[in-house]
């Protein structure tokens, strides 16, 4: 079945330094989202990507699906303690059900 | 409302009892989702509504896992006969059906440990 990967697993930051974490998928895929999840809170929507080499911003915040949509990846600049949490990458192969990765979970130390 | 609620928040429970979870989605969202998350974990699809149709329940552990939506709206998860390995944060997400627009709203979920 598909299968989603993230890397790292965790990392932590100093405030202000760059972050990057990587999403894989085994499939195609036709759309992908990520979300973040505070501690002992609940996924929150960030983006939406759904075609091949879309690079979107928000912020702080730069996501890009790979050519192949295949691999995603999410880069903040300058983190910020308000930025802690696990980030998540979710895949749909016909974009209904998603699939998710383990996260990664960021640490940003003051 | 102003977002998915679920509940009860927590649920403990001996092992063999049976659970139910609720469900409350957005007004208006015809889409459902059913998600287990265990600690440290991302959410796994359980199964997914559109309108009162199941069209999806592919990741439902065992036949013990049972889920309903009788009327388009709340939504509810039954666990029979709990075993300890169902111990797990259960979540809840809805979302419209507009074109490519997936966003998926998640509820707080239900914290369920079976003792």
């Amino acid at each position: 079945g598909q299968q989603v990967m993230q890397i790292p697993q965790y990392q932590h930051v100093q405030e202000g330094e760059d972050f990057t974490t990587y999403c894989n998928s085994s499939t195609t895929l036709s759309n992908i989202q990520w979300y973040k999840q505070r501690p002992g809170g609940h996924p929150v929507f960030l983006i939406q990507l759904v075609k091949s080499g879309e690079v979107k911003k928000q912020k702080r915040l730069t996501f890009q699906f790979g050519e192949a949509k295949k691999n995603s990846s999410l880069h903040i600049t300058a983190t910020q303690t308000t930025d802690v949490g696990t980030y998540f990458c979710a895949g749909s192969r016909y974009g209904q059900n998603f699939v998710f990765g383990p996260g990664t979970r960021l640490s940003v130390l003051p | 409302g102003a977002g998915v609620s679920q509940s009860p928040r927590y649920k403990v429970a001996k092992r063999g009892q049976d659970v139910a979870l609720r469900c409350d989605p957005i007004s208006g969202h015809v889409s459902l989702f059913w998600y287990q998350q265990a600690l440290g974990q991302g959410p796994e699809f359980l199964t997914y509504f559109q309108n009162e149709a199941q069209l999806d329940k592919s990741g439902l552990p065992s036949d013990r896992f049972f889920a309903e939506r009788p009327e388009g709206s709340v939504s509810t998860l039954k666990i029979q006969r709990t075993q300890q390995e169902d111990s797990a944060v259960y979540l809840c997400a809805s979302r419209t059906l507009r074109g490519f627009d997936n966003e998926q709203f998640f509820g707080p979920g239900t914290r369920l440990t079976v003792l």
